[in-house]
């Protein structure tokens, strides 16, 4: 258990369908992640926010859509995904002061689009 | 560019036995910290350690220990004693000091048998 939950674990979803998935952390960090892992590749960075304001957009397609309403919670929204997206989507946060770049991860949700 | 090479896809190691994981980085950043993380088949990833760039003491956390070689940019991972519930996938990072963005490689999968 490292501090960070991810809801829902597992997700099937068709290709016209819209979900969100939630991340909560409860470590106290100001900093938080989205990565895209697929089979046989490097995790993905995705998104990341500092103190709630996004500041990388990793060239994410717009289907992807994250919101962050405070430090403690990150959603991602996801709207006419395609089969392709079909991945485990890791949420992490971090203390983003200078020095301190370790990320924790959260279970990860294992998303199947039909 | 900022990269992250892991050569070995796979390892095997006996019970009780060494081994040792390899990791090239390359940056031309001079601040930066690396990582390695430990993914379970249960999925969630895990920081095994971490060293400072600037620190030449390698790292030691228990039975983990890291192997650093600034000039060469190599970090391997030693594993000491390993027990079954080591095997998982280990991942390589490179996070820059002036970011807090972590760079991963493609992992090694290692199977610790009884």
């Amino acid at each position: 258990e490292t501090g960070v939950t991810q809801t829902p674990r597992h997700l099937v979803m068709g290709m016209t369908n819209k979900k969100s998935l939630k991340c909560e952390q409860h470590l106290g960090h100001n900093a938080m992640y989205w990565y895209k892992q697929s089979a046989k590749k490097p995790l993905e960075l995705m998104f990341v926010y500092n103190f709630k304001e996004q500041t990388e957009n990793n060239s994410v397609p717009s289907r992807f859509s994250p919101e962050c309403p405070n430090s403690s919670h990150l959603f991602l929204h996801l709207h006419t995904l395609q089969p392709e997206d079909s991945a485990l989507y890791l949420c992490a946060s971090s203390q983003a002061a200078l020095g301190e770049e370790t990320q924790y991860f959260g279970p990860g949700t294992r998303l199947l689009v039909l | 560019a900022q990269t992250v090479t892991q050569s070995q896809p796979e390892m095997s190691v006996q019970e009780a036995e060494t081994v040792t994981l390899s990791c090239t980085y390359d940056t031309s950043e001079n601040n930066y910290y690396l990582f390695w993380y430990k993914q379970p088949p249960s999925r969630q990833m895990i920081l095994v350690i971490r060293q400072e760039a600037y620190k030449q003491q390698n790292a030691t956390e228990n039975r983990f220990s890291v192997n650093f070689q600034k000039a060469a940019k190599s970090f391997s991972l030693k594993i000491s004693d390993s027990q079954l519930g080591d095997t998982a996938m280990y991942f390589c990072a490179l996070g820059r000091g002036a970011t807090n963005k972590l760079i991963f490689g493609t992992g090694t999968l290692l199977a610790v048998q009884p």
